[in-house]
């Protein structure tokens, strides 16, 4: 079956700093692959998306690239900011699962000033 | 334009109680997708409607339903709820069926069961 695995938070870092979250997934098809965020109390907000290898998704200063090689989609950000502050989740949906996304366990970011 | 909404936004049950929540999707979108945010269990997928049929469903027992209806909007039932059934349910829907159409999300119903 499909899988998602990604980082386990939470994740503290200062203003500015540089943010990695590491995404690997596991697709008996043709993956989509998705970032979601959701912030405190509300639901979830789509973030960014790629749907095929070397895609590169790109949203409000965040980025990430569809490696099917290392099946991977890391979310990247230059420089976060305490409204970053979010739970991030990656996701996928696939051709032979009937469109139901698959997501990751969800990563907590937490930007201190 | 009005984003996916929910009712109700909260709900507190108890033990053997049955259960309806509403969404109603997006305007022009015709797939709708149930999903179970518990605590400790991440998001699961729940059912998902296309076109007023059922087109998948998660691994949940069959207490959990759902339908479609003609304006696409849809219910989730859950009969005999279980302390574990307290969650966020969440809802969204999508312009169409392909699976690179973005899934766009309500705010949630939040049940508690005690």
């Amino acid at each position: 079956g499909n899988s998602v695995t990604q980082m386990e938070g939470p994740v503290t870092l200062s203003e500015e700093a540089f943010l990695t979250i590491n995404c690997t997934y596991t697709a008996t098809g043709y993956p989509s692959l998705f970032w979601y965020v959701q912030y405190p109390g509300e639901g979830l907000q789509l973030l960014l998306k790629a749907t095929k290898a070397d895609d590169k998704g790109s949203n409000k200063g965040f980025e990430a690239t569809y490696r099917k090689e290392t099946t991977s989609f890391h979310l990247e950000k230059g420089s976060v900011q305490v409204s970053d502050s979010a739970v991030y989740f990656c996701a996928l949906t696939d051709n032979n699962a009937g469109n139901m996304l698959t997501f990751g366990g969800g990563t907590r970011l937490m930007v201190k000033p | 334009e009005a984003g996916v909404t929910q009712s109700p936004t909260h709900l507190i049950k108890t033990r053997g109680q049955q259960v309806t929540l509403r969404c109603s999707p997006i305007s022009g979108h015709t797939s709708v997708y149930w999903y179970q945010q518990a605590l400790g269990l991440g998001l699961q997928f729940l059912l998902w409607y296309d076109e007023g049929e059922e087109r998948n469903r998660g691994n949940f027992p069959p207490r959990f339903s759902g339908r479609q209806f003609p304006n696409y909007s849809s219910e989730l039932n859950v009969n005999a709820l279980e302390l574990e059934d307290s969650a966020l349910y969440l809802c969204a829907s999508s312009l169409g069926a392909g699976t690179e159409e973005t899934q766009y999300f309500g705010p949630g119903t939040r049940l508690l069961v005690l």
